[in-house]
């Protein structure tokens, strides 16, 4: 079965500096997608980046990048720079694959990440 | 800009009484979404539709119904809402194969 593992409830890192959310998935398909979203308190789940499993590269977004190691499969969220505004809740996703072959349209989170930036 | 819209952001019912929540896109894309989410909770997905036909996740009840009357629109119907149906409910929308991108949600309260 597809799953999403986010051993990280919680989160600190000061302003500044660079933190790394880690998120594990276990799939055995060969073809899958990786998301991350960002949840403030106010409660929009706000899109980050995606990486495909066929990207040679790992997807980057202004500060935002992911550290994707397929052998291990993992799929790491790397802030730089962090800001007072990045603090919220952080969810790994995972599209989930077709039981007939393909992707579905579905999503697997994870439990997320609480990041607190401090000052 | 293209968005996904949510009204109302705060809904309060009574319990019992039945209530809708609405999403409206300007992105234009085939696949939209119904999402509950409690309390430090991952979202949970209680249906979508790929264009108009309608996908119902297996532990979705009964009281939860959907419509998706056009592309823009689609409306979350809770029939009888009881004390444990208070969440927030979040809407998204998707071309197949793209990322989700999700409304502000509606905050449901049930008195």
């Amino acid at each position: 079965a597809q799953k999403i593992t986010q051993t990280q409830p919680g989160m600190f890192v000061q302003e500044k500096e660079a933190v790394t959310l880690d998120c594990t998935y276990d799939t055995s398909d060969q073809s899958y997608g990786l998301f991350w979203y960002k949840q403030p308190s106010s409660g929009e789940m706000i899109f980050l980046i995606y990486q495909g499993s066929y990207d040679e590269q790992n997807a980057t977004e202004g500060r935002y990048s992911l550290n994707f190691q397929k052998a291990r499969k993992s799929a790491n969220l790397v802030i730089s720079a962090s800001q007072l505004g990045d603090s919220a809740m952080y969810f790994c996703a995972m599209r989930e694959g077709h039981r007939d072959g393909g992707a579905t349209n579905k999503l697997i989170f994870g439990t997320g990440t609480l990041l607190a930036v401090q000052p | 800009d293209a968005m996904v819209i949510q009204n109302p952001r705060y809904q309060v019912t009574q319990f019992g009484k039945p209530v809708t929540l609405s999403c409206s896109q300007t992105l234009n894309h085939n696949v939209m979404y119904w999402y509950q989410q409690k309390s430090s909770q991952a979202p949970k997905l209680l249906f979508h539709y790929y264009d108009k036909d309608f996908n119902n996740e297996a532990d979705t009840p009964d009281n939860f119904q959907s419509r998706r009357p056009n592309t823009s629109f689609c409306f979350l119907d809770i029939r009888s809402p009881g004390l444990g149906d208070a969440a927030m409910y979040l809407c998204a929308t998707s071309s197949y194969n793209q990322p989700q991108h999700f409304g502000d949600g509606t905050r449901l309260s049930i008195l």
